[in-house]
């Protein structure tokens, strides 16, 4: 079945460091790719997301690529701020019906 | 404009009761979603509804889980005979339409805990 593989966490990284969260996926077919956030304290909301192959998603200074020969969507940023400490939750969906998440990973950055 | 809102934000009920947890999506979103995150986890897919029907319920655990969404807007989670196991984060999204590349508003949660 579908599913989702991200880096386990926590990380924890010094301001203005290089962040990378690997996710990996499983799919039939071409699913849509997710990264979402979540801060503390609030709900998830979708950071940035991709369609196709190729595709690249960026906000907030984050980018991720999908990458079909590999199975991945990556997430980078190239200068971490200590607003960025939350949990990313990779994500797919093939059909727009069930979503699948991968387990979280914890990021803090530290000034 | 306003978000998806979930109430409770907790609820705390004894094994073996009935419990509903309630869901308003964003004005106009016609899918909804709930999700059941346990601590450390990932958001788990319960059940999708397009309008008023339940287009994929797949992602139910057993039959004590119900849910409903009459009149296409506000969604109730219904589940009887709670477990301690049940205890879990509860999360409802809505998107515009439902597709494939739309994206899905989270809601704060109901947090349930099962005693």
């Amino acid at each position: 079945g579908d599913s989702v593989t991200q880096m386990e966490g926590p990380v924890t990284l010094s301001e203005e460091a290089f962040l990378t969260i690997n996710c990996t996926y499983t799919a039939t077919g071409y699913p849509s790719l997710f990264w979402y956030v979540q801060y503390p304290g609030e709900g998830l909301q979708l950071l940035l997301k991709a369609t196709k192959a190729d595709d690249k998603g960026s906000n907030k200074g984050f980018e991720a690529t999908y990458r079909k020969e590999t199975t991945s969507f990556h997430l980078e940023k190239g200068s971490v701020q200590v607003s960025d400490s939350a949990v990313y939750f990779c994500a797919l969906t093939r059909t727009g019906n069930q979503f699948y998440f991968g387990t979280g990973t914890s990021l803090t950055v530290i000034p | 404009g306003a978000g998806v809102s979930q109430t409770p934000s907790n609820k705390v009920t004894e094994k073996g009761k009935y419990v509903e947890l309630r869901c308003d999506p964003i004005s106009g979103h016609t899918a909804l979603y709930w999700y059941r995150q346990s601590l450390g986890q990932g958001p788990e897919f319960l059940i999708y509804f397009q309008g008023t029907g339940a287009a994929d319920d797949s992602g139910l655990p057993n039959d004590r889980f119900f849910a409903v969404r009459p009149e296409g807007s506000v969604s109730t989670l219904k589940i009887q005979r709670t477990e301690r196991g049940d205890s879990a984060m509860y999360l409802c999204a809505s998107s515009h339409s439902g597709g494939w590349t739309d994206t899905q508003y989270f809601g704060p949660g109901t947090r349930l805990t099962v005693l």
